[in-house]
């Protein structure tokens, strides 16, 4: 079964600088997506960046990228010029292709990110 | 922008009582989803469903679990007996039908099930 790990409970950064978060995942599958989302205190999760296994290149999505790096199966997050709306809980996500079979988002337990003023 | 609506926000029962959690899809979407979080914990999925039927369950969603889709909008969650550990933030989601359209899960803000 896949699993995903997110090593760091909090993490804390200063307003405009930059901040990683660190996720690992398990898998046997060649093909995958992969998914950082956010969930501020109001609770509803918005999808902040993906990545396609298959795609060498790594995501960017405005102050938002990550570095893939498929042998280590590692997928972080790194948020560039944080901004106070950026603290939130943020969760790393995997899922199979559709042809899987299984469309379900096995996410890792979170990390919580506070901006500093 | 559409978005994934869930009614209620919070919902509070007691034990052994029957809940049913609601969402709205949006509109042209055809896979829909249940998560749960348990406080403090990770999201955990429980079911998908697409074209009338269940596609994939997980261990959690035992019988007292039931989906529905009674009509063209609504897509229900159904707990037939709640246990003090059913208590948890529920989230629908949805996705687009069509491979290689996006892909991504939307989300819904959630109903915060607390039962007594």
């Amino acid at each position: 079964a896949q699993t995903v790990t997110q090593s760091q409970p909090e993490m804390s950064v200063q307003e405009a600088e930059t901040v990683t978060l660190s996720c690992t995942y398990d898998t046997s599958e060649s093909d995958y997506y992969l998914f950082w989302y956010k969930q501020p205190p109001s609770r509803q999760m918005i999808l902040v960046i993906r990545q396609e296994a298959y795609k060498q290149q790594n995501a960017t999505e405005n102050r938002f990228s990550v570095n893939f790096q498929k042998a280590a199966k590692s997928f972080s997050l790194k948020i560039s010029d944080s901004q106070l709306g950026d603290a939130a809980m943020y969760f790393c996500a995997y899922r199979r292709p559709d042809w899987g079979g299984s469309e379900k988002l096995v996410f890792g337990k979170g990390t919580k990110l506070t901006v500093n003023p | 922008e559409p978005e994934v609506t869930q009614t209620p926000s919070h919902q509070v029962t007691q034990m052994g009582q029957e809940v049913i959690l609601r969402c709205v899809p949006i509109s042209n979407h055809l896979y829909f989803y249940w998560y749960r979080q348990i406080l403090g914990q990770k999201v955990e999925f429980l079911v998908s469903f697409y074209n009338n039927e269940i596609s994939e369950k997980s261990e959690i969603f035992d019988d007292q679990f039931s989906v529905e889709r009674p009509d063209g909008s609504n897509f229900t969650l159904k707990i037939r007996s709640t246990k003090l550990e059913d208590s948890a933030m529920y989230f629908c989601a949805s996705r687009h039908e069509l491979a290689g359209a996006s892909y991504e899960q939307y989300f819904g803000p959630g109903t915060r099930l607390t039962v007594t």
